[in-house]
């Protein structure tokens, strides 16, 4: 059973529709992320939650809203999304300093985006 | 030049083969290293932590050389199921990951 869980594992949504991906970790993290990977490309950074705050906003379109309502809880909202916005979508958790002591980060299954 | 650099591949090798993957980065300051291993459509999962002394795991021994900025990922008897993506991951002295994208293994039997 993973630490970090998500849902849906799948969604089809158009572009004019509203909908949420949620992330729950259940491994005493105290930082949060959300990653975009899409095909032939390197883990894009998109945000990153410390102790509930978001800390970092990688330039990511508006359209894409984060959601961090406590340590175990993250939640991504997507509206009116581009076609270009379908790929995999991970959560991730760490302690805070990651890196730190070798501390790194531990990804949900993610969340396949399929924007039509 | 890219902050970490892999060749993505694909390797395709035999069962009981060995195969080698190095992996650069740019940043000298860089503290942390991993490998990640990513199945076809699964999240990358940690596979092992790089130290200076490098370090062995079963088939997998990982190293790193500071000199040249560079780690590496040793695979001694290739499984079938060591096929996937191998993620080379540094931390270049700040609060983040920096991830590759990836060198993709295919064994054959």
């Amino acid at each position: 059973e993973t630490g970090v869980t998500q849902t849906p594992r799948h969604l089809v949504m158009g572009m004019t529709n509203k909908k949420s991906l949620k992330c729950e970790q259940h491994l005493g993290h105290n930082a949060m992320y959300w990653y975009k990977q899409s095909a032939k490309k390197p883990l894009e950074l998109m945000f990153v939650y410390s102790l509930e705050e978001r800390v970092e906003n990688n330039s990511v379109p508006s359209r894409f809203s984060p959601e961090c309502p406590n340590s175990s809880h993250l939640f991504l909202h997507l509206h009116t999304l581009q076609p270009e916005d379908s790929a995999l979508y991970l959560c991730a958790s760490s302690q805070e300093d990651v890196g730190v002591s070798g501390n790194t980060i531990y990804f949900g299954e993610g969340s396949w985006l399929t924007v039509v | 030049r890219k902050e970490v650099e892999q060749d993505p591949g694909p390797f395709n090798v035999p069962e009981g083969a060995t195969v080698a993957f190095n992996c650069t980065y740019s940043n000298s300051a860089s503290q942390s290293f991993f490998w990640y291993r990513q199945d076809c459509r699964k999240e990358p999962k940690l596979l092992m932590s790089v130290y200076s002394s490098g370090n062995e795991d079963g088939r997998f021994t990982a190293q790193l050389n500071r000199a040249s900025q560079y780690i590496s990922l040793l695979i001694r008897d290739s499984k079938l199921s060591d096929s996937a993506t191998y993620l080379c991951v540094v931390n270049p002295n700040t609060d983040k990951l920096i991830f590759g994208t990836g060198t993709r293994l295919q064994v054959f039997p």
